[in-house]
């Protein structure tokens, strides 16, 4: 185990609304970076949280926002819920910034119907 | 920005054979490289790494190759078991930028 630990593990909401997932780093990590995985893809970086502030945005709208705690625990909120949004939503944490080893939580399983 | 290719997207083998996963990237900054195994219904978890001064890296059965001039590298899983099985995926990080880029996975199945 990893020590990075998300929550909820499954997650159904309806399109159009709003979700939050939440994530807590491994101890000692100060960083944080959320990944969509789609079924049957490698995860897609959605951003990177380091001390407290977003380092890092991939290719997503400003619907998927995010935030990081003084504890570098993180949450990930994402507003009007499309059915593309259905995925698994991976939290890593890592050391320092950068290109240092990334540790994975089990993930978030998100259902829009 | 970069992209990670990776072949085969499935792999399937005897009990005690070896595999190799290969992968080739396209930024030549990138200097990263992890491998992560994902067993169903869990996250990624890192399995190995290799950085950009090394060729070669080695833990127990699992050994990845880095090769920077042609900008690709490999798994290799030798006397694999069933509990091998599973989806592999490589990724590369560029130093100083926070994204990993993946692969979009190999599923590894080993028969007994």
């Amino acid at each position: 185990e990893t020590g990075v630990t998300q929550s909820p593990t499954h997650l159904i909401k309806t399109r159009g609304q709003q979700v939050t997932l939440r994530c807590s780093s491994q101890s000692g990590h100060n960083t944080v970076s959320w990944y969509q995985q789609a079924l049957g893809q490698g995860p897609q970086f959605i951003f990177q949280y380091y001390r407290e502030e977003e380092n890092g945005r991939g290719n997503f709208p400003p619907r998927f926002s995010g935030l990081q705690f003084p504890n570098y625990s993180s949450e990930l909120n994402v507003n009007a819920l499309e059915l593309d949004d259905s995925a698994l939503y991976l939290c890593a944490s890592s050391a320092i910034q950068g290109n240092t080893e990334a540790f994975f939580g089990q993930g978030t399983r998100l259902t829009v119907v | 920005g970069e992209n990670v290719e990776q072949h085969p997207s499935t792999l399937s083998v005897q009990e005690g054979d070896s595999a190799v996963i290969k992968c080739t990237y396209s930024d030549s900054a990138s200097n990263y490289f992890p491998w992560y195994k994902q067993e169903l219904g869990k996250g990624p978890q890192l399995i190995i790494d290799i950085r950009s001064n090394v060729g070669e890296k080695k833990d127990q059965r699992i050994a990845v190759t880095l090769n920077k001039t042609a900008k690709h590298f490999s798994l290799h899983i030798t006397e694999t078991q069933p509990e091998d099985s599973a989806v592999y995926f490589c990724a590369a990080n560029r130093r100083g930028y926070s994204t990993l880029t993946f692969g979009k996975g190999t599923m590894l199945l080993v028969s007994p």
